[in-house]
């Protein structure tokens, strides 16, 4: 049963506008969400993470937007760049733990 | 600060046989968690290490092991290689600031023939 979903494996986006990425979980236990960032032939890269607590957290062009009653947490990029172009993979984590269950990740690809 | 570091990058094994994978941690970091990833399967944590103990294991089969020394390099091991093992397989490491940030190494690529 997959506990952290993102539902669309792609994204395209010109460069400039926006990029949203969107990811929903089931578990009520998560309280920590975090995006990574993956180009091929490396490991993830984190990006920003949220914390439960909050609805909102902003880094850059980077943010995370959470809405825990509807258990759904996006990422949006403003404004996106080429050099965004990667898999994006959201993931949760039970409080107190350090295991990371993970989306199956959204490809963005940002064309000029 | 160096990354994460993961010895071998790549390697090719045959059924049957058995791998063991090397990671060292950021400097300071003391918790060591291990991933599977496959193209079907997406990202799936195998299990955790802090202070030489498994903290937390997720499900896969006891073919699957690990620990960790006291420096916190940490190696995972898998044994009677099938087919399905081919993945890549990454370490992350944290700092347990609370924070639950992970940092990932390169991961090293295995091929099972």
């Amino acid at each position: 049963d997959q506990q952290v979903k993102q539902n669309s494996p792609s994204l395209s986006v010109q460069e400039g506008r926006i990029s949203i990425l969107n990811c929903d979980y089931t578990n009520s236990m998560f309280d920590y969400f975090l995006w990574y960032k993956k180009y091929p032939a490396e490991g993830p890269t984190f990006l920003i993470s949220i914390s439960s607590i909050k609805d909102k957290n902003e880094d850059g062009r980077f943010t995370v937007f959470l809405n825990k009653s509807a258990k759904h947490l996006s990422l949006h990029i403003v404004p996106s760049q080429p050099g965004d172009s990667a898999v994006y993979f959201c993931a949760a984590s039970e409080h107190n733990t350090d295991k990371l269950i993970f989306g199956t990740g959204t490809r963005l690809q940002v064309f000029p | 600060k160096a990354g994460v570091t993961q010895t071998p990058r790549y390697l090719i094994k045959t059924r049957g046989q058995q791998v063991t994978l090397s990671c060292s941690p950021i400097s300071g970091h003391r918790s060591v968690s291990w991933y599977q990833q496959t193209p079907g399967q997406g990202l799936q944590f195998l299990f955790e290490y802090f202070s030489e103990t498994q903290r937390n294991k997720g499900n896969f089969p006891g073919r699957f092991s690990g620990r960790q020394f006291s420096n916190s390099r940490s190696e995972m091991n898998v044994s009677t290689l099938e087919l399905g093992d081919s993945a890549l397989y990454l370490c992350a490491s944290s700092l347990e600031d609370g924070s639950y940030e992970q940092y990932f190494g390169p991961g090293t690529r295995l091929t099972v023939t």
